[in-house]
């Protein structure tokens, strides 16, 4: 069955720290998706990046970089020179490739991870 | 662009009274749709979805319906709450045919039931 884990509950750093937030998953797929969400305090989930399970690169955009890697099962998501906006809850998800007619996206989500930056 | 709306933001209930959470989503067509909850410090579970008008598909069984009358309508329903249904409900839709493609949230409804 799918799972998400995401063992670190609360993170807590000061400006300028870089911080990583690790997310484990378990899929018995060959083709899967891999999400990352930002939930501010407003609640609204704002989409960051998908991954699907054939691009092992790294990618960064500014000051945020994931990390993808196959062989640990694990999709980490590392900030760098952290800010006070940076203060969310951040979902790590994954998504198995149905083929239903139209098509629809269930995505199994991990528990979050709350990040307080401070300044 | 796309948007999309749900109401109310804010809901306080009793135990037993019925519950109406309405959600819509503009500038597309043919969305599936789709009804998160999250508990409180846990993370988000699918509740229903939706590829299409009348078509609603439940993940879990609950005290909870869901129903699409219009192609960008979603609501969520129930007869009499639980205390078990407070939590935070999202709405989201994603782009029909891509079942790889992200979804997108609204602002979430907080339903607290005493």
């Amino acid at each position: 069955a799918q799972k998400v884990t995401q063992a670190q509950t609360e993170i807590s750093v000061v400006e300028k720290e870089d911080v990583t937030l690790d997310c484990v998953y378990e899929t018995r797929d060959t083709t899967y998706y891999l999400f990352w969400y930002k939930q501010p305090p407003s609640g609204e989930l704002v989409f960051l990046i998908r991954r699907n399970s054939f691009d092992e690169q790294n990618e960064i955009s500014g000051r945020y970089s994931w990390n993808f890697q196959k062989s640990t099962s694990s999709f980490n998501f590392t900030i760098t020179a952290s800010q006070v906006v940076d203060s969310a809850v951040y979902f790590c998800a994954l998504s198995e490739e149905y083929m239903f007619s139209g098509g629809y996206n269930k995505l199994i989500f991990g528990a979050g991870t709350r990040l307080a930056v401070h300044p | 662009s796309q948007t999309i709306h749900q109401w109310p933001a804010t809901l306080v209930q009793p135990v037993g009274s019925p519950l109406s959470l309405e959600c819509t989503v503009e500038g597309t067509s043919n969305p599936n749709l789709y009804w998160y909850r999250q508990a409180a410090g846990r993370g988000l579970q699918l509740l229903f979805y939706s590829v299409g008008i009348g078509q609603i598909s439940s993940e879990v069984p609950q005290n909870l319906s869901a129903s699409r009358p219009q192609d960008r309508q979603f609501i969520l329903s129930s007869k009499k709450l639980l205390l078990s249904d407070s939590g935070f409900y999202l709405c989201a839709w994603s782009v029909s045919g891509r079942a790889t493609g992200e979804l997108f949230f609204g602002e979430g409804s907080r339903l607290t039931v005493l």
